[in-house]
């Protein structure tokens, strides 16, 4: 059974940084693409940064560029977002989706997110 | 970048009943089209990919259809547990956008 569990969030102060994980299990990681959502209180979803399975490849929301770095250790089967620079705006509950087999670009599995909340 | 639109953004609907979201793409994305369901407090779920296909699990009264830039999702006799907010995606280019989401409550 895949399994998704998102960890790290918490309040920081605009400008701050904060490091969101996504552990994984149930499938062969490195097969994959893995992303990340976000969703802000109340609001839809937003796509936020995709990774390519061996990490060579990411993509990233114009919105987060420059902001946001997305990465993976294969070896311990766990995503990463590192988050610079928050604003106020970056406030969300943050997911990270796993890749459908036949396309890195929507979502067949999802953890439960985990909530940024940038405040000061 | 492509925009997403889905209408209507809320619809009240009985139990029993056939509803019908749209989603619409701001230019053609060929049929990739990804449909989610979201209950609140929970995380997305995914329906149907590749406008039509429906994913292993997911009950046959949901179906789509659709092409270029229109696409449709159908639920054929709502049931008391589909309450609750779809959200249409597109995976055909780089950023993959969503809908804004339609709102499906009890009428």
């Amino acid at each position: 059974e895949v399994e998704l569990l998102e960890s790290g969030g918490g309040s920081v102060q605009p400008g701050g940084s904060l490091r969101l994980s996504c552990a994984a299990s149930g499938f062969t990681f490195s097969s994959y693409a893995m992303s990340w959502v976000r969703q802000a209180p109340g609001k839809g979803l937003e796509w936020v940064s995709t990774i390519s399975g061996s990490g060579g490849d990411t993509y990233y929301a114009d919105s987060v560029k420059g902001r946001f770095t997305i990465s993976r250790d294969n070896s311990k089967n766990t995503l990463y977002l590192q988050m610079n620079s928050l604003r106020a705006e970056d406030t969300a509950i943050y997911y990270c989706p796993k890749g459908a087999y036949n396309s890195p670009y929507f979502f067949d599995h999802w953890g439960q997110g985990t909530l940024v909340t940038v405040s000061s | 970048d492509i925009q997403m639109t889905q209408s209507p953004s809320s619809l009240s609907a009985s139990v029993g009943d056939r509803v019908t979201i749209t989603c619409r793409a701001s230019q053609g994305i060929t049929n990739s089209l990804a449909w989610y369901q979201q209950k609140p407090g929970k995380a997305p779920k995914l329906l149907l990919y590749a406008a039509s296909r429906l994913e292993s699990g997911v009950p046959s009264r949901f179906s789509g259809s659709g092409s270029g830039t229109d696409y449709t999702l159908t639920i054929s006799s709502l049931q008391p547990e589909d309450f609750a907010t779809y959200y249409c995606q597109q995976s055909y280019s780089n950023p993959f956008t969503f809908g804004p989401g339609t709102k499906v409550d009890i009428k």
